[in-house]
Order: structure tokens, then C-alpha cells, then sequence
């Protein structure tokens, strides 16, 4: 089955603790994105990576890092997280990296990442 | 800058009575337009797009939607709700002009509550 998944689900920490949430997808995908959904805000994005090796920040990337070694795996990490990234996080993937036709393709998403920083 | 609006942070319809949420957006050039659906607990699924094209866009679950360039919405419908389509509904927008990898813009939401 075509997913996106993310562990951990749910994920309860304490301020400064380094932590790491993974995301796979079985699709060969070449993009992937990480965004945040906050009450009110709608999803955000935080960083996103074209292909291996090549990634970039989207619109509130402060107080995240990403990494994409594989093509099927896009970890974001938060080396000393804090209150206000208590959030729900998503991961998403869509085959288009090129212009035109490539970036109207669909994401998918992963089942999020309840994540609360105490 | 690009931005989409959901209008209504809820809209309340009977069952079997059609249904609408609005969205309207903003770009400088010409849109990809999408609609997401998010069940409890739950990532967000596909709908539905539009990309260009017939304006009435045909989707998954009996949704549509339709391009409306003048009035620069995309407002999805159905034409009879059900209890299961209760959910949190997102639009969002890309720029057609946007280089690949630019992010999805997504509207506030708009919480669907259809009753029995």
C-alpha cells in the first residue's frame, strides 16, 4: 500500500531535549515537505527537500532541522525543543519536482505528529 | 503574496441536503487549487484539484468543486451530504509560476458538521 508514515504518533517531552520524528514513504517520491498544523493557522510549512541531499526552508523553519539521506526518508528534528513547537506535525510527499506539470502534482500525507513540549 | 481564505470556520447541514464550504484565493499568476479533507485523528486525504481545464472539477467521496477565475474561488460542493463527511476541510493554492518545491498555501479550515 502507497503511504506516508511518521513515528512517533504522539510524543510528550520536556523543554531541550533533543528529539526526532521520522517520516517514510514507499512511493519513490522525489519531494518531500514538513508542515505544522496549529489551531486557527491552518498548515505551515517548515522545511522541504526536492531530492536526496537538497533541502530547503520553507515558511517557519526556526527551531527545526531536516535531513534526507535516502529518498524515502525526510526526519525532522528539534535539537532543543521548546513550548512553542507543541503542534501537529505532518509529512508529505508528491512525485513533481520540475516546473509546470511537477508542482501541481498531489502531496500525501502521513497521520501527523502530536507533538507537546513541556 | 499568496493566500487562501475559508470564510467559515463552520458550516452546519441535515443530512441529505447539499452541502457547500467556501474558499477563495490569492495569487499573482494562475493557481493549482486543492481541496483536503481531515478525519479525526487522522491525516489529511485528497479530494480533489484543480490544475486547468473543464472549471467543475470532480473528486473523491461524490465531492466537486468549481474554478471560478473572475471570482477567484473554488468553493467545494456536494449535492447530498452525509453524517460521514463531518470533518475538517483545508483549500489551499500553489502559484503556477512558483518554482517546484514551493509550498502548498492552505486556507484556516472549515469544520463540516453534518447532522441526522
Amino acid at each position: 500500500e502507497a503511504q506516508v508514515t511518521q513515528n512517533p504518533r504522539y510524543l510528550i517531552t520536556v523543554t531541550g531535549k533533543k528529539l526526532t520524528v521520522t517520516c517514510s514513504q514507499n512511493m519513490n517520491h522525489e519531494y518531500m515537505s514538513w508542515y505544522r498544523q496549529d489551531p486557527g493557522l491552518g498548515l505551515r510549512q517548515i522545511y522541504y527537500s526536492m531530492n536526496v541531499e537538497v533541502t530547503d526552508k520553507g515558511d517557519v523553519p526556526e527551531g527545526y532541522k531536516v535531513s534526507r539521506k535516502e529518498k524515502r526518508n525526510f526526519p525532522l528534528i528539534l535539537e532543543s525543543p521548546s513550548p512553542n513547537q507543541t503542534s501537529l506535525y505532518f509529512c508529505a510527499s508528491s512525485s513533481g519536482t520540475s516546473g509546470g506539470a511537477g508542482h501541481s502534482d498531489t502531496q500525501y500525507f502521513g497521520p501527523g505528529t502530536r507533538l507537546t513540549v513541556l | 503574496a499568496q493566500s487562501v481564505a475559508q470564510p467559515e470556520d463552520q458550516v452546519n447541514v441535515a443530512e441529505g441536503n447539499p452541502l457547500t464550504v467556501k474558499c477563495t484565493y490569492s495569487v499573482s499568476g494562475n493557481p493549482y487549487l486543492f481541496w483536503y479533507v481531515q478525519y479525526p485523528n487522522r491525516g489529511l486525504q485528497f479530494l480533489l484539484k484543480y490544475i486547468t481545464g473543464d472549471n467543475l472539477v470532480k473528486g473523491s467521496y461524490g465531492f466537486e468543486a468549481e474554478f471560478n477565475k473572475s471570482q477567484t474561488s473554488f468553493h467545494l460542493k456536494k449535492p447530498s451530504a452525509l453524517v460521514s463527511d463531518s470533518a475538517l476541510y483545508f483549500c489551499a493554492v500553489r502559484e503556477r509560476s512558483k518554482q517546484a518545491g514551493t509550498a502548498l498555501i492552505f486556507g484556516k479550515g472549515t469544520t463540516l458538521s453534518v447532522s441526522s
